[in-house]
């Protein structure tokens, strides 16, 4: 079966840096997503890869290894406002997301 | 710009009554279109997605049903209700193509009692 891991939830203080984990294992690879999804909102998209390596974004970065099945997203300057749930997913061989249940993040003074 | 349109933005249901969930989308034309429910604490699950007008592929059997009777208009509905089917409802949209990027409306939180 396709399976997508993240941990339930994770705290960390503002200003600091946090890294949310996601493994894998899916039916083919065809790149890998994030979204940040505020409580009672829709998701929204963050970044997304295809190939090894890290990309950045600002405050945000994510990185992939295909190899391992592992990707992680960086939070950096960690604000309030980045509390949240945090969705990876990955689009399989047929091209259809597989989605993890996300991360909640929860930052603290 | 390209927007999502989804209402109701919450809906309370009986057991058994039906229902009918719109999604329209503006700025883009032909999109792929997506029905995802998402139950507290799980993963997005797709139900119907769309390539065009009346080309509708179902990936989970239920009593839930779609139709795509415009290009930029994308329905969910149900003769019956059952309590399984609370959730939070998603429509997205995406432009095709190897490098897809999904985006999503605002969402309808159905209850059913």
């Amino acid at each position: 079966g396709q399976n997508i891991d993240q941990p339930t939830e994770m705290t960390a203080t503002e200003g600091a840096i946090v890294q949310i984990n996601c493994t894998y294992q899916t039916s083919g690879f065809n790149g890998l997503f994030w979204y940040q999804q505020h409580a009672g909102e829709a998701p929204t998209f963050l970044s997304y890869n295809v190939l090894d390596g890290l990309e950045e974004k600002g405050r945000f970065s994510s990185f992939l290894s295909r190899s391992k099945g592992y990707s992680y997203l960086l939070l950096k300057e960690l604000q309030m406002k980045d509390s949240a749930s945090y969705l990876c997913a990955v689009r399989d061989s047929n091209y259809q997301l597989i989605w993890g249940a996300g991360t909640k993040l929860i930052i603290k003074p | 710009s390209q927007t999502i349109h989804q209402w109701p933005a919450t809906l309370v249901q009986p057991v058994g009554s039906p229902l009918s969930l719109e999604c329209t989308v503006e700025g883009t034309s032909n999109p792929n279109l997506y029905w995802y429910r998402q139950a507290a604490g799980r993963g997005l699950q797709l139900l119907f997605y769309s390539v065009g007008i009346g080309q509708i592929s179902s990936e989970v059997p239920q009593n839930l049903s779609a139709s795509r009777p415009q290009d930029r208009q994308f329905i969910l509905s149900s003769k019956k209700l059952l309590l399984s089917d609370s959730g939070f409802y998603l429509c997205a949209r995406g432009a095709g193509g190897d490098q897809e990027t999904q985006y999503f409306g605002p969402g309808t939180r159905l209850l059913v009692l």
